[in-house]
């Protein structure tokens, strides 16, 4: 099976850059990928990683360290619209393609 | 809109009752996935269908069963409800294979609350 940790909470003021951490076990996974949902709407596609380093989208980028079983997704000029809840997943090589959330990070974007 | 529909939006029932979630997943997309998130809780996968047949179950309780149609429209059926069983449902859907690349694409979600 697999199981993603992130941190609960992160506080960030609107222009600065936060990083948010997402550790995992797995016994097999193709890639990471990163979701972004507001309160109470649809999770969003963000990102992949399916090979280590960094993948870059706009102000989103997303890091993927397999020999550290570790990844983050890092947001740059932070804006209060960026205020959501942020979920690492995996999709494991077990069969079908389906997706693990981690426990979600819900991000404060504050003036 | 993200292209999945699912319906309804709200669902208000007492404990006992049995309901049934629907979804149509985007135009092209085979794969359609139901998950369950609890208040302040993450997304847990419920089950998975692929042009029809079942790919894959989660934490899905036997209360629960869905199916896939011709069509791929799913739905998800939640049968003698518990107060526990109150929560956001949502279906994404998936061209297979790009789950991870293209990620899924999700509906807006049912909202269902038993009292």
């Amino acid at each position: 099976g697999q199981s993603l940790e992130q941190p609960s909470e992160v506080t960030a003021v609107e222009g600065a850059i936060v990083q948010i951490n997402c550790t995992y076990q797995t016994s097999g996974f193709y890639g990471l990928s990163w979701y972004q949902q507001h309160d109470g709407g649809a999770p969003t596609f963000l990102s992949y990683n399916a090979l280590d380093g960094l993948e870059e989208t706009g102000r989103f980028s997303s890091f993927l360290s397999r020999s550290d079983s570790y990844g983050y997704l890092l947001l740059q000029e932070l804006q209060m619209k960026d205020s959501a809840s942020y979920f690492c997943a995996v999709q494991g090589t077990g069969g079908g393609n389906k997706l693990t959330f981690g426990t979600g990070t819900q991000l404060k974007v504050e003036l | 809109d993200s292209g999945v529909t699912q319906t309804p939006k709200h669902l208000i029932t007492a404990t006992g009752q049995r309901v049934t979630l629907r979804c149509s997943p985007r135009s092209g997309d085979l794969s359609v996935y139901w998950y369950q998130q609890s208040l302040d809780q993450g997304l847990q996968f419920l089950i998975q269908y692929y042009n029809g047949e079942e790919r894959a179950k989660g934490n899905i309780l036997e209360r629960f069963s869905a199916q896939q149609f011709p069509d791929l429209h799913s739905e998800l059926n939640l049968s003698s409800l518990e107060l526990g069983d109150s929560a956001l449902y949502f279906c994404a859907s998936s061209v297979a294979g790009t789950a991870g690349v293209r990620g899924y694409t999700f509906g807006s979600g049912t909202r269902l609350t038993v009292v």
